[in-house]
């Protein structure tokens, strides 16, 4: 079955260095979304994506933040300048088609962790 | 805005019984949609069951089904055979309209399912 892929699983950053997250949504999928889940909370929607350009973004995705899609397959959340409360689960989904009961896919998730 | 009520915290059950967990919701959307996803302890989100507010009947997916009685903004969960593989944490979450088609999740705070053999 096919599946949503964030690389990498893990990564520890300095406090105040960009850190780029990635993710291959299923192939044929339209809508692309990240949220994240800080160790202990409720999983927390950042930035939704589609047809090349952003179409929803919550409080959260500040002007630190930004994504891409660079190659019809890649894409990515990059965070400029890191926080120590930027620390957290950040998980890539996506969504295939317009009807509304198909559900996001997520992927495992990468484990951000800012020192 | 919509809000999702997950009340139970942590929830414990007996292999092969089944068990209920709890989600109310609040939206002022007529059409709104319901997804319950577990979140094993390795992380990952996987998605079990949709229910949409204009179904006529609760949802069911195998041993998964929803108690959705949309009177008291409830869709609770019910998994029936409790397998030790079953321990997770699990997350109700309710769709929100973007603009057209699009939505995005709103999810609750999830219940920690132990099953204890």
């Amino acid at each position: 079955e096919p599946e949503v892929t964030q690389t990498p699983s893990h990564q520890v950053t300095q406090m105040g260095q960009e850190v780029i997250l990635r993710c291959v949504p299923i192939s044929n999928h339209l809508y692309f979304y990240w949220y994240r889940q800080i160790l202990g909370q409720k999983v927390e929607f950042l930035v939704s994506f589609y047809n090349n350009e952003i179409s929803e973004k919550s409080e959260i995705f500040d002007d630190q933040f930004s994504v891409e899609r660079p190659d019809g397959s890649n894409f990515t959340l990059k965070i400029r300048s890191t926080k120590l409360e930027d620390s957290a689960m950040y998980f890539c989904a996506s969504r295939g088609t317009d009807i509304s009961n198909q559900p996001q896919h997520f992927g495992d998730g990468t484990r951000l962790s800012i020192l | 805005a919509q809000k999702i009520t997950q009340t139970q915290p942590g929830m414990f059950v007996q292999e092969k019984e089944a068990v209920t967990l709890d989600c109310t919701y609040d939206t002022s959307d007529p059409s709104y949609g319901l997804f319950w996803y577990k979140q094993p302890s390795s992380g990952e989100m996987i998605f079990l069951i949709y229910q949409g507010s204009y179904d006529q009947q609760n949802a069911t997916e195998g041993r998964y089904s929803l108690n959705f009685q949309k009177a008291r903004k409830s869709a609770n969960l019910v998994i029936s055979a409790s397998q030790l593989g079953d321990s997770a944490m699990y997350f109700c979450a309710m769709r929100e309209y973007s603009g057209g088609s699009n939505y995005k999740l709103t999810f609750g705070k999830g219940t920690l399912l132990t099953v204890n053999p």
